[in-house]
């Protein structure tokens, strides 16, 4: 079945030790995005990529990078995790021009130790 | 700033009733409107899409949409204990699909 994967489902890590999130798509779509949830909010859209073009949120903070070396592929790299940053954060894509939907991966929950 | 509103809840109904959930957008030009489920611990889970005044109705789901009251409801037709949950309502302003997300309205429905 086409679908977002998401590894690992569960991340832990120290305080200032670099972490990074992959997700992979079997969908095809051309547009993937990285969200931040933290417990009862809504989920807060940290970029996306529309192919390799990125496109970075104005309040992302720096400490996060993405990269995405090919349509099936996105990491989200955090260079040095602060203990603010555990949350769950979320992968989607779409098809850019098809109706806006957005499908997401199952999350990774990244504490912060 | 473009905002989506939702009551947090919890939205209590009894197994088999009607659960009505609600939300207002600030933005008068939003083009696409969504309603996810995300149950405890996991990711949201598109439930519903409208684009257009009216109903749309799939299965016990119907959205509703009045763009002139800026307003988008989600009708869950007879309640089940697995439908509780939250539900969070996506608004698009179009560009490239970015989705502004409201909190979440937590529906528990009582067997």
């Amino acid at each position: 079945d086409a679908m977002v994967i998401q590894n690992p489902r569960y991340q832990v890590t120290q305080f200032g030790k670099p972490v990074t999130l992959s997700c992979s798509q079997t969908l095809n779509h051309n547009v993937m995005y990285w969200y931040q949830q933290k417990s009862s909010q809504a989920p807060k859209l940290l970029f996306h990529y529309y192919d390799k073009d990125f496109n970075n949120e104005a309040d992302t903070p720096d400490n996060f990078q993405s990269r995405r070396p090919n349509t099936s592929f996105c990491f989200l790299d955090i260079r040095s995790p602060g203990l603010g940053d555990a949350a769950m954060y979320l992968c989607a894509t779409s098809i850019l021009g098809r109706n806006d939907e957005q499908f997401f991966g199952p999350g990774t929950r990244l504490t912060v130790l | 700033q473009k905002e989506v509103e939702q009551n947090s809840g919890p939205l209590s109904v009894p197994e088999g009733a009607i659960a009505s959930l609600n939300c207002t957008y600030s933005d008068r030009v939003s083009q696409s409107f969504f309603w996810y489920r995300q149950y405890s611990g996991k990711s949201p889970e598109l439930i519903m899409s409208i684009y257009s005044n009216g109903d749309k109705e799939d299965g016990r789901f119907t959205a509703q949409l009045n763009k002139a009251s800026q307003y988008v409801s989600l009708l869950i037709r007879d309640s089940q204990p697995s439908d509780s949950a939250t539900y969070l309502c996506a608004v698009s302003w179009g560009g490239f699909q970015k989705l502004v997300f409201g909190t979440g309205t937590r529906l528990l429905v009582s067997p």
